[in-house]
């Protein structure tokens, strides 16, 4: 079936380690975002990528780092800048100007 | 950007209908009006959206007033499945489609 996978569901990450979320998406979509949720709370945009090897930052893009080197592929690195990085990471993918369809989610803490 | 504004919750009986409200006063001619829902530590899941027309889809209907400031979501028979967050969002395709504005939804209660 296709769809788009996240991994890892739940991740723990150190104070002063970069940690990556992976998503890869078999949707043949050209356009991949990322966001975060924080409880309670809607989604905001990190950073999103409309065409492979190109990406644009979204609201919250400090303290996060992305790649685009395969249209499956976009992850997303959580580097030591981000102070406050706990909180719930979407990824996401749409056809050029269509309807975006979002991934099952991956937790990271902070420990 | 244009926003939307919603009920924080609403109640429903299983089995019965149920509507859910979103005003969008700003919105423009190019805005599609998007409908998603979310369950606790999911991702969001795609559920209807329109332009002008009303629409149906297996999942719902999407009511479009005629002046395109409010539209209206309508489960037909609500099931204890359909307990969620439900987020009206407008998506203008012409402009920076990532930046969906994800207000903080209705959440949607279903009693049995």
């Amino acid at each position: 079936d296709g769809g788009i996978t996240q991994s890892p569901k739940y991740l723990f990450r150190k104070e002063g380690q970069n940690v990556t979320l992976s998503c890869e998406q078999n949707l043949n979509h050209d356009a991949m975002y990322w966001y975060r949720q924080d409880p309670g709370q809607g989604l905001r945009l990190i950073y999103y990528s409309q065409i492979v090897n190109d990406f644009q930052k979204g609201d919250i893009a400090e303290g996060y780092s992305v790649s685009r080197e395969k249209k499956e592929s976009f992850p997303l690195t959580v580097t030591s800048a981000q102070k406050n990085p706990t909180a719930f990471y979407l990824c996401a993918s749409s056809v050029y100007r269509g309807t975006i369809y979002f991934g099952e989610g991956s937790w990271l803490t902070v420990v | 950007d244009a926003k939307t504004t919603q009920p924080n919750s609403m109640e429903s009986n299983e089995e019965e209908p149920v509507h859910l409200p979103c005003n969008h006063s700003t919105i423009s001619g190019t805005d599609y009006i998007h409908w998603y829902r979310q369950l606790p530590s999911q991702g969001p899941e795609y559920v209807i959206h329109g332009l002008t027309s009303n629409v149906n889809n297996r999942m719902a209907s999407l009511a479009i007033a005629e002046d395109r400031k409010s539209s209206t979501l309508i489960l037909h028979r609500a099931t204890l499945r359909d307990a969620a967050v439900y987020y009206c969002i407008l998506l203008n395709y012409g402009g920076s489609q990532g930046n969906l504005i994800f207000g903080k939804g209705t959440k949607l209660s279903v009693k049995p």
